[in-house]
């Protein structure tokens, strides 16, 4: 398997649920991304990790938890999330966290809070 | 601020025409410049890039862009569109020095044959 792959692609929860998105990049890269793309607004960087190592949360709120176990897997876990909360999630990855390197993108998993 | 501005929200264009997607910034200094391209149910592919030099950037799938430093610019154009083209097209800048991209809100564009 190859680039960057997402599950669930589909997701519907209650707002008292608690579940995980899980992304893999079999890229080798060392950097990976969430973002979350709601309608007709820009991609809004959440979370950022290089190294395992998170080094961004663009004051995102805590009921979004990341977790990076390793280089290659990256997980978003929910808990009592808002129905304005749905949207599309979507995990990225470049070689290293500069702007010079691409980064490359996932399908995305369609998340409805109910 | 910095920003990223799609003008075009929804461009309808006919199988074979030509194409053009507007992107400007605003931003102190010439960013690093991409464009991506979303497919229904699909994550975002990028087309091209420019970080420094020929101004007229080739990409893949036939696109190309043009960066205009005095128009603070990266248009992307294709001389005839294919009904495959039917996309979200995002434009997307980064800070040389950074790492977070910024994105344009995006055009849609639909081909009819």
């Amino acid at each position: 398997e190859t680039g960057v792959t997402q599950t669930p692609r589909h997701l519907v929860m209650g707002m008292t649920n608690k579940k995980s998105l899980k992304c893999e990049q079999h890229l080798g890269h060392n950097a990976m991304y969430w973002y979350k793309q709601s309608a007709k607004k820009p991609l809004e960087l959440m979370f950022v990790y290089n190294f395992k190592e998170q080094t961004e949360n663009n004051s995102v709120p805590s009921r979004f938890s990341p977790e990076c176990p390793n280089s290659s897997h990256l997980f978003l876990h929910l808990h009592t999330l808002q129905p304005e909360d749905s949207a599309l999630y979507l995990c990225a990855s470049s070689q290293s966290r500069t702007g010079a390197d691409t980064q490359y993108f996932g399908p995305g998993t369609r998340l409805t809070v109910l | 601020a910095q920003s990223v501005t799609q003008p075009d929200i929804h461009i309808t264009v006919s199988e074979g025409a030509s194409l053009e997607l507007r992107c400007n910034y605003s931003y102190g200094a010439t960013p690093y410049l991409f464009w991506y391209v979303q497919s229904p149910g699909q994550g975002l592919q990028l087309l091209l890039k420019y970080f420094s030099g020929d101004t007229l950037v080739q990409g893949i799938k036939g696109f190309e862009a043009e960066f205009k430093r005095s128009q603070s610019s990266f248009n992307l154009r294709k001389p005839s569109v294919h009904w495959s083209d039917a996309a979200e097209y995002f434009c997307a800048v980064v800070l040389s020095g950074d790492y977070k991209l910024s994105f344009g809100a995006g055009t849609t564009v639909t081909v009819r044959a």
